[in-house]
């Protein structure tokens, strides 16, 4: 069984630049959520998605964006990056909305240069 | 504000010995408390978790103590391996119904062979 997949594993960006993420969840996972690590704030929750629908979204700017597909694959955007934006961006999949269980992925390790 | 913290950034013991990682948290209105530990390179892995309404709770070679007085949430790991090697992380989930966890900093675990 695989699990949570997340791309790109690591990438570079240049200020003002957009990025996008892609998760794709366990097979029957419906609810994905994003998490943000960085060695000072630690993980801090993004959103929650749960059939294609955003149930929860954490204290992060418009500039922070996701979307979830029929298909429970979810893409998180950021817009108009900056330097604060560099960090370890986490997927997690549950199989319902309101888990404690979460399983991660490794995560898409994103700098801003 | 909510707050979830861990007294000690790293904890070394002896391969064979009983680990004790503690956290301390601030939010009364948490109903349910977890531990994730994240080795390296990987996502966080899920430990093992704890309703508010209870005080115990055991796994395989883990014990989570939750002291809703003190606001006090401890995880008991018995004959630490190497392999336990990692940081771990308690974490809040407000009401269940949504996978907004609110993670501590992480202490970091470290076995002496």
């Amino acid at each position: 069984k695989a699990g949570v997949t997340q791309t790109p594993r690591y990438l570079i960006k240049t200020r003002g630049q957009q990025v996008t993420l892609s998760c794709s969840p366990i097979s029957g996972h419906r609810s994905v959520s994003w998490y943000q690590q960085t060695p000072g704030q630690g993980l801090q929750f993004l959103f929650e998605y749960f059939s294609e629908t955003q149930r929860n979204k954490g204290n992060f700017p418009g500039r922070f964006s996701g979307r979830q597909f029929s298909n429970s694959r979810s893409e998180m955007n950021v817009s108009t990056l900056e330097l604060g934006d560099s960090a370890l961006y986490l997927c997690a999949s549950s199989l319902f909305a309101g888990a404690n269980v979460l399983t991660f992925g490794a995560g898409s390790r994103l700098t801003v240069l | 504000g909510e707050s979830v913290g861990l007294h000690l950034p790293t904890l070394s013991v002896q391969e064979g010995d009983n680990s004790i990682i503690n956290c301390a948290y601030s939010n009364s209105a948490s109903d349910y408390f977890i531990w994730y530990k994240q080795e390296s390179g990987k996502g966080p892995q899920f430990i093992i978790d704890i309703r508010s309404n209870m005080d115990k709770r055991q796994g395989q070679r883990v014990t989570v103590l939750l002291n809703k007085t003190v606001k006090h949430l401890s995880l008991q790991i018995a004959a630490t391996q190497p392999g336990d090697s990692a940081v771990y992380f308690c974490a809040e989930n407000i009401d269940g119904a949504n996978s907004k966890l609110t993670f501590g900093k992480g202490i970091t675990l470290s076995v002496r062979p």
